[in-house]
């Protein structure tokens, strides 16, 4: 399977400021990529999905001026939580996924660590 | 538009006991189902997945999973669990994105 990486791994920061969080493919090409928020003890929330080139769409309820995502390349997505609060605060996963044929069933997921944010 | 539930909130297993894990779908068509495994604070990882074919699908780490159309269900199961399995496990199903259940927490005893 891909590996993906992110960094950091934990942030603390104060209300007010922005955080970047990077997601990174280590050995695969990915063109689409996914961006994900766990509450403690929750299952998985899925808050956009991000392509390479183009503008990321995103799930209902989420603010995409409060979320920036950034896919410049094909290995690197970035997730930058703008004016962070401390509702903000959580476990964002990322992950991406390899591509086969539209029917092959060959489309797999795979996921990042997670960064744990806390905003103070 | 698809969805998967997760019966069971939290299971308790003893070391060396068999485990078996429910998952219902929700969709029309063949879904594709996957498994996955998330240990404390760590992401997701694949357990393993179903597309079509062999309805019993052999995947890492020693756990199986059965697809069984008739009652929509993609339950997971290890024969023998090992204090390491114990985590979060996440059901999910895929249609176009992929939509969790609510996951299923083990714990595993000595």
């Amino acid at each position: 399977g891909a590996v993906v990486s992110q960094h950091p791994s934990w942030v603390i920061c104060k209300s007010g400021t922005s955080v970047k969080i990077e997601c990174r493919s280590l050995d695969f090409q990915a063109t689409t990529m996914f961006w994900y928020r766990q509450f403690p003890k929750q299952s998985l929330m899925l808050m956009a999905t991000s392509n390479e080139g183009s503008k990321a769409t995103y799930e209902q309820g989420v603010e995409k001026d409060k979320f920036l995502i950034n896919h410049a390349s094909l290995t690197l997505s970035t997730l930058t939580v703008t004016s962070a609060h401390p509702e903000d605060s959580s476990f964002y996963i990322c992950s991406l996924q390899t591509s086969g044929r539209a029917d092959s069933g060959q489309e797999t997921q795979y996921f990042g660590p997670g960064t744990r944010l806390l905003v103070l | 538009a698809q969805s998967v539930t997760q019966p069971d909130i939290h299971i308790t297993v003893s070391e060396g006991a068999s485990l078996e894990l429910r998952c219902n779908y929700s969709y029309g068509a063949t879904p594709y189902l996957f498994w996955y495994v998330q240990s404390p604070g760590q992401g997701l990882q694949l357990l393993l997945k179903y597309f079509s074919g062999d309805t019993l699908v052999q995947g890492i780490k020693g756990f199986e999973a059965e697809f069984k159309r008739s009652q929509s269900s993609f339950n997971l199961r290890k024969p023998s669990v090992h204090w390491s399995d114990a985590a979060e496990y996440f059901c999910a199903v895929d249609d176009y994105k992929l939509s969790f259940g609510a996951g299923t927490t083990v714990t595993v005893r000595a």
